[in-house]
């Protein structure tokens, strides 16, 4: 599974765009990069998920260079609600039973 | 999405006790789950694979005698901490694959908080 680099956290201000970027060099031809989203005392919850160039919904962007080597998670407009923990993750998702390994993750505060 | 549940949110035990986490796929059939373990401000650790009508699958380090699982339909996964103890202590979330398009994608669900006293 290829490794991934975050960094540890990120403070922001309501109505701000956060950026956080994840590397991931070694990741193969068949891995995906999916992002989870966990509060405290709670699941992780999927945000999203993509394999090449930009992926968009209704609560984030993924924006991935033509090298795969690294992607950039994009919050538009945050609020106070949006502070927790976020992972970045790459892997084969093309059957079931494809594990996950979890990094430590970014810690985004939002701040008033 | 699809959407996974557990039972219980949280369970406080004595020492020496079995404790049974329910993990369950609401609305899809999963023939995999997982098992995770995290403790505080601490990432999530996986534990073992849960394959529906066979054994579960365990990662290095995880005792299987002490961690039993049982995967008995697509829908329901079971998590049974034998003899805890109080180092048994932390949050166990599972999670589901759910088939979306030609991806895999896991879902996760609440979450159980084990204290053993």
């Amino acid at each position: 599974l290829a490794k991934t680099t975050q960094p540890i956290s990120m403070d922001s201000y309501e109505g701000q765009e956060v950026n956080i970027t994840c590397s991931h060099n070694n990741i193969a031809t068949n891995d995906y990069i999916t992002w989870y989203q966990q509060f405290p005392s709670q699941g992780p919850r999927f945000i999203i998920q993509g394999y090449k160039t930009k992926v968009t919904n209704e609560v984030a962007s993924l924006f991935i260079p033509a090298d795969r080597k690294s992607s950039t998670l994009s919050l538009p407009r945050v609020s106070l609600s949006d502070t927790a923990v976020y992972y970045c993750l790459v892997g084969p998702i093309k059957a079931a039973g494809n594990k996950l390994t979890f990094g430590g993750g970014t810690r985004v505060l939002v701040k008033p | 999405g699809a959407v996974v549940s557990q039972h219980p949110s949280r369970v406080i035990c004595k020492s020496g006790t079995s404790v049974k986490i329910e993990c369950r796929s609401l609305d899809f059939q999963a023939t995999t789950m997982f098992w995770y373990r995290q403790f505080p401000k601490q990432s999530l650790m996986l534990m073992a694979t849960s394959n529906e009508g066979s054994k579960a699958t365990y990662e290095q380090g995880v005792e299987k005698d002490k961690f039993l699982i049982n995967h008995a339909s697509l829908t329901l996964s079971t998590l049974t901490v034998t003899s805890a103890h109080p180092e048994d202590s932390s949050f166990y979330i599972c999670s589901a694959s759910n088939r979306l398009g030609h991806t895999d994608t896991q879902y996760f669900g609440p979450g159980t908080r084990l204290t053993v006293l």
